[in-house]
């Protein structure tokens, strides 16, 4: 079993739909990341949390230490939302080791 | 725009051939991470420099090796190459090392291996 665990792996939208994508670990985490990976591969870092809530823009990201979860939601989606977006933990013991999901591949459509 | 460079954007080499990808970070960040994204493995860490030492190794294959030089860019070294070594290359940079500190990464646009 994986360390992080994504899902769903797939998900398409119509545009304007609110999205909800799910990241569970199995370890002791000092932070979580997550990350947007466009088609032509580059990889953005769209939030780094360890407890509580972030928001920018129409994405807002949460997590519960207690439960090990942490959740993605992409309010009023958009076309230009279509990525795979994928959560990554640092470990308590090694904080500088990013462990990752398989990622989630978003499609929107107009 | 990260900040983070990486050359070459893409290379195509046989197998048993060495090839060198290259990692500028962003200016003032000490740490470069090295990271290996195949489509059956995902995305793995490979190695981390923190002003010019080691500082963490992960899933990094004898065949591989890593330094980071006083101006701080970093080579990833990459040798007896296989099919399976086929894959995108990610170099990403942090201001710090490590610890309980902040350590935001900033990926770079990564380097597409294709070894035929």
């Amino acid at each position: 079993k994986n360390e992080v665990e994504q899902s769903p792996q797939n998900l398409t939208a119509q545009e304007g739909e609110f999205i909800t994508i799910n990241c569970s670990y199995s370890v002791g985490i000092s932070a979580l990341h997550w990350l947007q990976q466009h088609p032509g591969g580059g990889i953005v870092s769209l939030f780094m949390l360890s407890s509580g809530k972030k928001k920018h823009g129409r994405l807002i990201a949460t997590i519960n230490i207690q439960e090990k979860h942490s959740s993605l939601h992409i309010t009023a989606s958009h076309p230009r939302d279509s990525a795979v977006y994928i959560c990554a933990v640092r470990t308590l013991y090694n904080t500088d080791k990013l462990i990752f999901g398989t990622g989630t591949r978003l499609q929107v459509f107009p | 725009d990260s900040g983070v460079t990486q050359t070459p954007k893409h290379l195509i080499t046989a197998t048993g051939q060495r090839v060198t990808l290259r990692c500028s970070p962003r200016s003032g960040d000490l740490s470069v991470y090295w990271y290996q994204q195949s489509l059956d493995q995902g995305l793995q860490f490979l190695i981390q420099y923190y002003n010019g030492e080691e500082r963490a190794k992960g899933n990094i294959l004898e065949r591989f090796s890593a330094q980071q030089f006083p101006d701080l860019h970093s080579e990833l070294n990459l040798s007896s190459l296989e099919l399976g070594d086929s894959a995108l290359y990610f170099c990403a940079s942090s201001v710090g090392g490590g610890g309980a500190s902040y350590n935001e990464q900033f990926f770079g646009p990564g380097t597409r291996l294709t070894v035929l």
